[in-house]
């Protein structure tokens, strides 16, 4: 079956610091991976997006993510914190050969101390 | 150009009712999927609709049900409402052709159920 997890629950950083989260999925196909921010109350944003091609994907608001295969991983990072990205954080997994739905980690929530 | 709308952005039903959400999707695209998102959890999904037909099936019981219309706009209908049916149920439209399954999500309905 196909899974997505994200190993931290809560994650609390400075303004400022670095970040990475943490994704890792189990899927039996090419997956298409994704990185969602979920304000409270709010909707789903993307961030970025992996299909194919360079590893190293960018996204909004300063974020990058690294697709490596071999780890069965797909971590966001953002060199620099800011006090607006404190929300929830979605990765998820899609493949053609499941159709075309999505499957979701339980999230991250991100807390940034000033 | 308008995203993906949803409504009504709130509602609150009792044990046993029945409940319709209604969801217009992101212009120029045609398929629409329902997901639902339990508090302190990733969206789970639900189904999806292409051409007024459900094209795929997510594990929930057949007290959901959906349609979508000509305009591809699309309703979900939850029967006999259990208290496990409270959550925020997220719409995401996309297109067929869209590379990597790509789905835009609106802002949700908070449905309670008391």
């Amino acid at each position: 079956a196909q899974s997505v997890t994200q190993p931290d629950i809560h994650i609390t950083v400075s303004e400022g610091a670095s970040l990475e989260l943490r994704c890792n999925y189990s899927y039996g196909a090419t997956p298409y991976l994704f990185w969602y921010v979920q304000s409270p109350g709010q909707g789903l944003q993307l961030l970025l997006k992996y299909f194919s091609g360079d590893t190293l994907v960018q996204g909004i608001k300063g974020f990058e993510a690294e697709f490596k295969r071999s780890q069965s991983s797909f971590n966001l990072r953002k060199p620099s914190v800011h006090w607006s990205d404190a929300a929830e954080y979605f990765c998820a997994v899609g493949a053609r050969e499941y159709g075309n739905k999505l499957v979701f980690g339980a999230g991250t929530i991100l807390r940034v101390k000033s | 150009d308008a995203g993906v709308t949803q409504s009504p952005t709130h509602l609150i039903k009792t044990r046993g009712q029945q409940v319709t959400l209604r969801c217009s999707p992101k212009s120029g695209h045609d398929t629409v999927s329902w997901y639902q998102q339990a508090l302190g959890q990733g969206p789970q999904f639900i189904f999806q609709y292409y051409e007024e037909e459900e094209r795929q099936r997510g594990n929930f019981p057949d007290r959901f049900s959906g349609h979508q219309f000509p305009n591809y706009s699309s309703e979900l209908n939850v029967n006999a409402l259990l208290l496990g049916d409270s959550a925020l149920y997220l719409c995401a439209s996309s297109s067929p052709g869209a590379p990597g399954n790509e789905q835009f999500f609106g802002p949700g309905t908070r449905l309670t159920v008391l």
